[in-house]
């Protein structure tokens, strides 16, 4: 069974950094694209940051560009957002999302159970 | 970008009825890469369809999935009252948008 764990969620400052990690098992981890979706309380899903199974290409949504930072070490079989430049609009809940290839077109077959981001002086 | 239209915004109904749900996207969703989730309260969302209408693994045949182009149905048969939650759907062809979400609720 796949499953998907986050950490390092958590508060932090208007202008301050948090990391988060998301940590697979049941897969053969670098054949899967990866994505973090947050959740604004009483909203829906937006799509934030994906990665190749590789590691090779990434991308961003235009919301979180030139702030935040998708990796992974496979060899962990783990995913990282580095979230710099924190905005009080960043507060959500941030999924972690496992893709059904290694790259697109993929959908989200499995999914954390969310790792909460507040941000707030 | 794709944007995804959902209706109604709420959807009111009792267990054992029909549910309809739309989905409506502003330009062709290529090769019908759309998928829809069920969400609960608390809980992360889940992959109900994909590929507008191949139901993934473990969901009930009571969901179905249908359309193509810029129309796409989600259909629940018959309401169970673990059905009651939000719906999204979501274009991955080109993008990676949500739609804003149906909610069933009990009436």
């Amino acid at each position: 069974e796949v499953q998907v764990l986050e950490s390092g969620g958590g508060l932090a400052q208007p202008g301050g950094s948090l990391r988060l990690s998301c940590v697979a098992s049941g897969l053969e981890f670098s054949s899967y694209a990866m994505s973090w979706v947050r959740q604004a309380p009483g909203k829906g899903p937006e799509w934030v940051s994906a990665i190749t199974g590789d590691g090779g290409d990434t991308f961003s949504a235009d919301s979180v560009k030139g702030r935040f930072t998708i990796f992974r070490d496979n060899s962990k079989k783990t995913l990282y957002l580095q979230m710099n430049s924190l905005r009080a609009e960043d507060t959500a809940v941030y999924y972690c999302a496992k893709g059904s290839a290694a790259s697109r077109p993929y959908f989200f077959d499995s999914w954390g159970q969310g790792a909460l981001v507040t941000v707030s002086s | 970008e794709i944007v995804l239209t959902q209706s109604p915004g709420t959807l009111s109904l009792s267990p054992g009825e029909r549910a309809t749900l739309s989905c409506r996207a502003s330009q062709s969703v290529r090769n019908s890469y759309l998928a829809w989730y069920q969400q609960k309260p608390g809980q992360a969302p889940r992959l109900l369809i994909y590929g507008a209408s191949t139901r993934a693994t473990g969901i009930p045949d009571r969901f179905s999935g249908a359309g193509s182009g810029t129309d796409f149905i989600l259909t629940i048969s018959r309401l169970e009252p673990e059905d009651f939650a939000v719906y999204y759907c979501q274009s991955y062809a080109d993008s990676r948008t949500f739609g804003p979400g149906t909610k069933v609720e009990i009436k």
